[in-house]
């Protein structure tokens, strides 16, 4: 199985801070399609993860613009421009070009 | 709009077998595909298996012995049934949807399953 590896696991911001999460993973990631279907959620406190990102970049509908993903074959970053309060939670990419679909361990972000 | 809800017991003894049901609306399974994932209590995230639109199912090999996903399209429902529970199979399961490109786009608000004598 594709082993994804998430940094930092905890990330300290203050809001309006710049921060970002890397995912590194043990094969590329491409699919014979051409599409790189790596994707980034948030799991607030007492909540399903949300879809922030698919297809690397691809801002899912209703998602603040502050989210940015890029990346390509095994490296990948998720940047968020300015944290707000609601931003806090954990992070996880996570692949389906590869079955099965596999998470990173997630990102913590939390307020210092 | 999409909901997809998870229902199902929120204990179940060593040994027995869980059954959950996912019920959708504001959309077809045989449009889209329902992913399971479940999260143990404080934990990560773990995908389980799928229903693809298509009827076709695929399962995570860790689960796949004990795994068996299946689906009603006349009553929008996706079902997991897992046998053989450990303590360790304890934690909060998901559905979501999977569109084409955009997989995990919505989920059920999960239901805690407790394994426990």
């Amino acid at each position: 199985d594709v082993v994804l590896t998430q940094t930092p696991p905890t990330l300290s911001a203050t809001i309006g801070q710049s921060v970002s999460i890397s995912c590194r993973s043990s094969q590329s990631l491409l699919h014979s399609n051409g599409n790189t279907y790596l994707n980034w959620l948030l799991q607030r406190p007492g909540q399903p993860p949300q879809l922030l990102i698919y297809l690397v970049s691809r801002l899912e509908s209703g998602v603040p613009n502050r989210f940015s993903g890029s990346g390509s074959g095994t490296d990948f970053t998720l940047k968020i421009s300015g944290v707000e309060a609601e931003d806090l939670g954990v992070y996880y990419c996570v692949q389906s070009t590869h079955a099965p679909n596999t998470f990173g361990a997630g990102t913590k972000l939390e307020l210092k | 709009q999409v909901q997809l809800t998870e229902s199902g017991p929120g204990l179940v003894h060593p040994s027995e077998t869980l059954s959950l049901t996912c019920t959708v609306s504001g959309f077809s399974l045989t449009g889209y595909s329902v992913y399971w994932v479940r999260q143990p209590s404080g934990k990560g995230l773990e995908w389980m298996g799928r229903m693809r639109y298509n009827g076709d199912t695929s399962y995570n090999s860790a689960l796949k012995s004990r795994l068996s996903i299946s689906r009603d399209t006349s009553k929008n429902q996706v079902f997991l049934k897992m046998n053989s529970l450990q303590t360790d199979d304890t934690g909060t399961y998901y559905c979501t949807r999977a569109a084409t490109v955009a997989p995990f786009d919505y989920w059920g608000q999960g239901v805690m399953v407790t394994v426990s004598s």
